[in-house]
């Protein structure tokens, strides 16, 4: 079984350029995920979405930051424009259903600085 | 708001057992979650608990007493390969959906 698929791996941009970012999680999951996790710290969400639906993105500055899952597969994190904060590594993850056991499958993330 | 309380390092030898606890504030606790991080890498699932008392699961258990707010990783027979975070994740259930919250996640060494 495919895992969950990120790219690019590494992104290196200057301030208030933008960036976006793909994710392709595995086959089937319903529920999607796009986490920051700053150096140090564990990953926070961003945004939640249920098929091509957000059903969380309380966490998502969304004055910078923007998300898509068209058709409820591939799923886009766009930042613009981008700050010296936002540099982090951007994990994306995958689960069956969005409730009880079932575990979240991460990709293996993009590394995004902003110089 | 949610809280979560994780030692930030903790060192070991090759061979020990090391807990490394947890403790939690949080709403719509529904169960908790430990993933392991290796450095540059994505973090992959070890355990998951709801109800109270112990899972094992190999060299890993784990612990959930959802009245204390309080679980902890237990991992026996240390090896090298065992030096990573690992990532304490409350699981909370809003309108019908789960998220994890995660914890800053504890960094442990194994040492030869």
């Amino acid at each position: 079984e495919a895992g969950v698929a990120q790219s690019p791996r590494y992104k290196i941009i200057e301030k208030r350029q933008s960036v976006a970012f793909w994710c392709n999680p595995i086959s089937g999951h319903a529920t999607l995920y796009w986490y920051q996790q700053i150096l140090g710290q564990g990953p926070k969400l961003l945004i939640q979405f249920q098929n091509n639906g957000v059903v969380d993105d309380s966490q998502l500055p969304k004055d910078r930051f923007s998300a898509e899952r068209l058709k409820g597969v591939d799923s886009t994190l766009k930042i613009q424009p981008a700050k010296l904060e936002d540099s982090a590594v951007y994990l994306c993850a995958s689960s069956f259903l969005a409730g009880d056991t079932y575990e979240q499958y991460f990709g293996p993330g993009t590394r995004l600085t902003v110089t | 708001g949610q809280n979560i309380d994780q030692p930030t390092e903790m060192t070991a030898t090759e061979g020990a057992i090391v807990q490394i606890n947890c403790t939690y504030q949080t709403s719509g606790f529904n169960g908790l979650f430990w993933y392991q991080q290796h450095a540059g890498e994505a973090p992959t699932f070890l355990s998951y608990n709801v109800l109270d008392g112990l899972e094992e699961k190999g060299r890993f258990s784990s612990f959930l007493s959802r009245s204390k707010g309080y679980s902890y990783l237990l991992l026996k027979e240390l090896q090298m390969k065992d030096s990573a975070s690992y990532l304490c994740a409350p699981q909370i259930l809003n309108t019908g959906f789960q998220k994890l919250v995660f914890g800053t996640g504890t960094r442990l060494l194994v040492s030869p």
